[in-house]
C-alpha cells in the first residue's frame, strides 16, 4: 500500500491556460473522490468515481472542469480557461467500502496558483 | 443538507495538558463522523471514525472522540498533548443516506501545543 499520489504537487499557471492534475489511488480501492480546499476553509466535495463511472459532481464544478478516470484506475481533473479564483490546493481521495471501512485516504494535493 | 462547525479557529494547549476540539454536525439520518489532521503542505491524514456501536471511538496517536446523538457532537480529545500534536483538525460527516460516500468538512482548528 502505497499511498494515494497526486502529480503534480504545485503548479503556476496564468490566467486562460488549461492544466491538467492527476491522481493515482491506493490499488484496490473502487471509489475515488475529488476536493477543493482554499486558505482557511475545509475540503470540498467536487466528484465522484465508482470504478471508471462518474455518479456525482458538486455544482462547484462548473463546465470548465472535467474529471475523468478511464479503466478505474488514476483520475484525470483538468481545468481549462483557468481563473484566478480557480487558485486552490486539489485534493484526491480514495476509499473501499467492504465491511465497516468507510474512511477516505486523501492524497498530498496539488497546489494551484494563476496568476 | 449536512453541515458541520468547528467553532473553534485555534486552540491552544500546553504539552502534557488535555486537549479537546469540538465539532458539532446537522444531517438528515445516522452520521458517520471523522476526524482527520493536515500537516503544513500535506494531504488530509484519518485520524479515527464513528460509524456505529460504542460512542467513545479510539484513533491514532492517542486520540479518542466521543459520539453524543442528543448534543449532534463528535468532539475529538488527547489525554496528554505533544508538541507534535500541532496541526490543522478537520471533522468530517456522511449521511448513511448518501449511498455516493462524500464527505462535508468543517472549517477546521488550528490546535497549537507548547512546550
Amino acid at each position: 500500500d502505497t499511498g494515494v499520489s497526486q502529480d503534480p504537487r504545485h503548479k503556476i499557471t496564468k490566467r486562460g491556460q488549461n492544466v491538467t492534475f492527476r491522481c493515482d489511488p491506493i490499488s484496490e480501492h473502487n471509489r475515488l473522490y475529488w476536493y477543493r480546499q482554499t486558505l482557511g476553509q475545509g475540503p470540498e466535495f467536487l466528484t465522484y468515481f465508482q470504478n471508471e463511472a462518474q455518479l456525482e459532481k458538486s455544482r462547484l464544478l462548473s463546465d470548465r472542469f472535467s474529471a475523468e478516470r478511464p479503466k478505474g484506475s488514476f483520475s484525470t481533473l483538468e481545468i481549462q480557461r483557468t481563473e484566478q479564483g480557480d487558485s486552490a490546493m486539489y485534493l484526491c481521495a480514495s476509499s473501499l467500502e467492504v465491511g465497516a471501512t468507510y474512511e477516505q485516504y486523501f492524497g498530498p494535493g496539488t497546489r494551484l496558483t494563476v496568476t | 443538507a449536512q453541515s458541520v462547525a468547528q467553532p473553534e479557529d485555534q486552540v491552544n494547549v500546553a504539552e502534557g495538558n488535555p486537549l479537546t476540539v469540538k465539532c458539532t454536525y446537522s444531517v438528515s439520518g445516522n452520521p458517520y463522523l471523522f476526524w482527520y489532521v493536515q500537516y503544513p503542505n500535506r494531504g488530509l491524514q484519518f485520524l479515527l471514525k464513528y460509524i456505529t456501536g460504542d460512542n467513545l471511538v479510539k484513533g491514532s496517536y492517542g486520540f479518542e472522540a466521543e459520539f453524543n446523538k442528543s448534543q449532534t457532537s463528535f468532539h475529538l480529545k488527547k489525554p496528554s498533548a505533544l508538541v507534535s500534536d500541532s496541526a490543522l483538525y478537520f471533522c468530517a460527516v456522511r449521511s448513511l443516506t448518501d449511498s455516493w460516500g462524500k464527505l462535508q468538512f468543517g472549517a477546521g482548528t488550528q490546535v497549537v501545543v507548547t512546550p
